[in-house]
């Protein structure tokens, strides 16, 4: 089945130990995204790629950094993760100009900051 | 700039009773709708969308929900609950207007089902 993965599932670090999560897609979707999501809150979107054309978000902090080396992948770099930045943290993709945009989301990475 | 209100931020409810999730919005352009649900510790999973077409959306799990332009809703619900509806919800909606509309989310709905 097409999906969303993200890797790994739980992850956890040190404060201020760079962390990279990862999220891949075989949905052939152009666009992904990332979001940030703390307890009991919406989705918040710190980033996403439109093909190569990377979207940050005004309020996102520059400790966050994306890449996307392909089509298929998409990382988030956290350069130093301090405890505020513990939360779940949700990739999503799109195929522009389609299906309304629908946005499909994988499981979430759930990061947490010791 | 677009926004969603859910009303309720948490919904009690016994299992097999009657239920809505009550979603508004705003938007000065044509929308799509969009319910996602979220279970513990896991990601969204699309419920139900509407985007064009009849107004009346449904799920293959028993949800339902009709998109009202005039009362700007699209109000979900569903006739029976089972325990294992327990989730939050999140209404969303994104313009339809022209490509690279980002989703604007509600602040989400917790449904507890309780036997």
């Amino acid at each position: 089945d097409a999906m969303v993965i993200q890797n790994p599932r739980y992850q956890v670090t040190q404060f201020g130990k760079p962390v990279t999560l990862s999220c891949s897609q075989t949905l052939n979707h152009n666009v992904m995204y990332w979001y940030q999501q703390k307890s009991s809150q919406a989705p918040k979107l710190l980033f996403h790629y439109y093909d190569k054309d990377f979207n940050n978000e005004a309020d996102t902090p520059d400790n966050f950094q994306s890449r996307r080396p392909n089509t298929s992948f998409c990382f988030l770099d956290i350069r130093s993760p301090g405890l505020g930045d513990a939360a779940m943290y949700l990739c999503a993709t799109s195929r522009a100009g389609g299906d309304g945009e629908t946005q499909y989301f994988g499981p979430g990475t759930r990061l947490l900051v010791l | 700039a677009q926004s969603v209100t859910q009303l309720d931020s948490q919904v009690p409810v016994f299992e097999e009773a009657p239920v809505e999730l009550r979603c508004n919005y705003s938007s000065s352009v044509s929308v799509y709708l969009f319910w996602y649900v979220q279970y513990p510790n896991q990601g969204l999973q699309l419920l139900l969308k509407y985007l064009s077409g009849s107004t009346l959306v449904k799920s293959i799990n028993g949800f339902e929900a009709e998109f009202n332009k005039s009362q700007t809703s699209f109000h979900l619900r569903k006739p029976s609950v089972h325990i294992s509806d327990t989730a939050e919800y999140f209404c969303a909606v994104s313009g339809s207007n022209n490509a690279g509309n980002m989703l604007t989310f509600g602040g989400g709905t917790r449904l507890m089902v309780k036997p």
